[in-house]
C-alpha cells in the first residue's frame, strides 16, 4: 500500500523559513517523480514543485521560483521541500504526491499525503 | 502561468450524466496529451480519476471518461452517484516545467 505522510508544518513569520518533509511507502521510490501541490484555505489546488526520481530534476512555479528549494533523499524514501522568504500568501496546506508515471509528474499524480497546513503570519 | 477555467458548479440528478469543461490555450491542454482530472471530497486529500487525458487509474469505475478537444478537456461523470458530489479540478503541463491545475467545479447531486 503506498503510504505519503507530510510532517514540518506550522507557523512561520512572514520572511521566514519552514521545511516540509515527506515520507513514503509501499512503492520503488526512487524510481518515480514527486510532487508538492498546495491548497489555500477555501480555495482550488496550486502546482508547487517536481523532482525527478534521481533528484537532479527540479521544477518550480514562478511563484515560489528562488524561495522553495525541493528535494530527495531516495536512501531515506524522503522528499523536502524547503521554504524561504516567506509570504502570506503561501498559507496553505502542503500535499505531497507521487507521480503516476516513472517518466514524468504531469500525465497525473496518483498518491497524495494527508497534507501539512503551514500559515505563515506575524 | 494562469489557472485553467472550470465552471464553478455543476449538478445532475442520481443517474444522470453531468459534463465538466477545462479550458486552456496552446501553451497547456492544447499543447500536450498532460491533463489529469481530481476529484477532492471535503476535509480530504485530492484523487487521481484521470490521467494521460483519458485513461482511469486502476479502481475507477468507467462511470468516470475524460476527453480533449484543442484547447478544452472535458470529464464525464455518467450514472451520477451520491458519493459523486465533491470538487474536482483539471490539470495539465503548462511547458517550461511546470504544471497547472483549473479553478474547479463543484459538483452537486440533486
Amino acid at each position: 500500500e503506498v503510504v505519503l505522510v507530510e510532517s514540518g508544518g506550522g507557523l512561520a513569520q512572514p520572511g521566514g523559513s519552514l521545511r516540509l518533509s515527506c515520507a513514503a511507502s509501499g512503492f520503488t521510490f526512487s524510481s518515480y517523480p514527486m510532487a508538492w501541490v498546495r491548497q489555500a484555505p477555501g480555495k482550488g489546488l496550486d502546482w508547487v514543485s517536481g523532482v525527478g526520481g534521481d533528484g537532479t530534476v527540479t521544477h518550480y512555479a514562478d511563484s515560489v521560483k528562488g524561495r522553495f528549494i525541493i528535494s530527495r533523499d531516495n536512501s531515506k524514501r524522503m522528499v523536502f521541500l524547503q521554504m524561504s522568504s516567506l509570504r502570506a500568501e503561501d498559507s496553505a496546506v502542503y500535499y505531497c504526491a507521487k507521480s503516476h508515471s516513472e517518466v514524468s509528474l504531469y500525465p497525473g499524480l496518483d498518491y497524495w499525503g494527508q497534507g501539512a497546513l503551514v500559515t505563515v503570519s506575524s | 502561468q494562469s489557472a485553467l477555467t472550470q465552471p464553478p458548479s455543476a449538478s445532475g440528478s442520481p443517474g444522470q450524466s453531468v459534463t465538466i469543461s477545462c479550458s486552456g490555450t496552446s501553451s497547456d491542454i492544447g499543447g500536450y496529451n498532460y491533463v489529469s482530472w481530481y476529484q477532492q471530497h471535503p476535509g480530504k486529500a485530492p484523487k487521481l480519476i484521470i490521467y494521460a487525458v483519458s485513461q482511469r487509474p486502476s479502481g475507477v469505475p468507467d462511470r468516470f471518461s475524460g476527453s480533449k478537444s484543442g484547447n478544452t478537456a472535458s470529464l464525464t461523470v455518467s450514472g451520477l452517484q451520491a458519493d459523486d458530489e465533491a470538487d474536482y479540478y483539471c490539470s495539465s503541463y503548462a511547458g517550461n516545467f511546470q504544471g497547472v491545475f483549473g479553478t474547479g467545479t463543484k459538483v452537486t447531486v440533486l
